[in-house]
């Protein structure tokens, strides 16, 4: 199975900063089905991207996905509050689908 | 709108088995292939398995072989999950989701709970 490796595990920024999270994978990934997940406590998972790049609906613009092959980039290009939750890659082009184990993304 | 709305929250013993719902609404059931992916407290995503748009085919991660069943009813537009011979380590929010590009609608998630 294909493994999911993200970094930094927390990352702690302030508010209007900019966050480069990280998703680094045991091998070389379909773009096509590279998707990047929000959570925040107590809720279900929320679409941000799939296929590496593309926005889910309703997503705001300073959510952006980038790379290729093993390794896969979501940058958020202003931090907002409500942006601060933790954030899971995942692939789901080879099974099985698998994770990322999470980047939390915190108020500094 | 798209919705997936679960079942409510399990208490399980040790050994008994839990089946979780998922009703669907806003879309054509039989469309899409959807998904169970489970989080332990405090812990990420596990997926768990697939069920094929109609229903005929299911894949399970190998760690559930041979202790959970996916199943769907068209006729109610409502996904199934049956995991039997619970143990503790299956204590974990179990959530449905529909494949769409990426996992595009989520239920809200169930939370079952094994204790003695």
């Amino acid at each position: 199975e294909i493994v999911l490796t993200q970094s930094p595990g927390t990352l702690s920024l302030s508010l209007g900063e900019r966050a480069t999270l990280s998703c680094r994978a045991s091998q070389s990934v379909s773009s096509i089905y590279l998707a990047w997940y929000q959570q925040k406590p107590g809720q279900a998972p929320r679409l941000l991207i799939y296929g590496a790049s593309s926005r889910a609906t309703g997503i705001p613009d300073r959510f952006s996905g980038s790379g290729s092959g093993t390794d896969f980039t979501l940058t958020i290009s202003r931090l907002e509050p409500e942006d601060f939750a933790v954030y899971y890659c995942q692939q789901y082009g080879s099974s099985p689908p698998t994770f990322g184990q999470g980047t939390k993304l915190e108020i500094k | 709108q798209v919705q997936l709305v679960q079942s409510g929250a399990e208490v399980k013993k040790p050994g008994a088995s839990v089946k979780v719902s998922c009703k669907a609404s806003g879309y054509t059931f039989t469309s899409y292939s959807m998904h169970w992916v489970r989080q332990a407290p405090g812990q990420g995503l596990e997926w768990m398995g697939i069920i094929n748009p109609s229903g005929d085919t299911t894949s399970y991660a190998q760690k559930f072989q041979g202790r959970v069943t996916m199943t769907r009813d068209t006729s109610t537009s409502t996904l199934y999950m049956e995991l039997r011979s619970l143990r503790s380590e299956d204590t974990a929010v179990y959530y449905c989701a529909r494949l769409g590009s990426g996992f595009d609608y989520w239920g809200q998630g169930t939370l079952v709970t094994v204790s003695s």
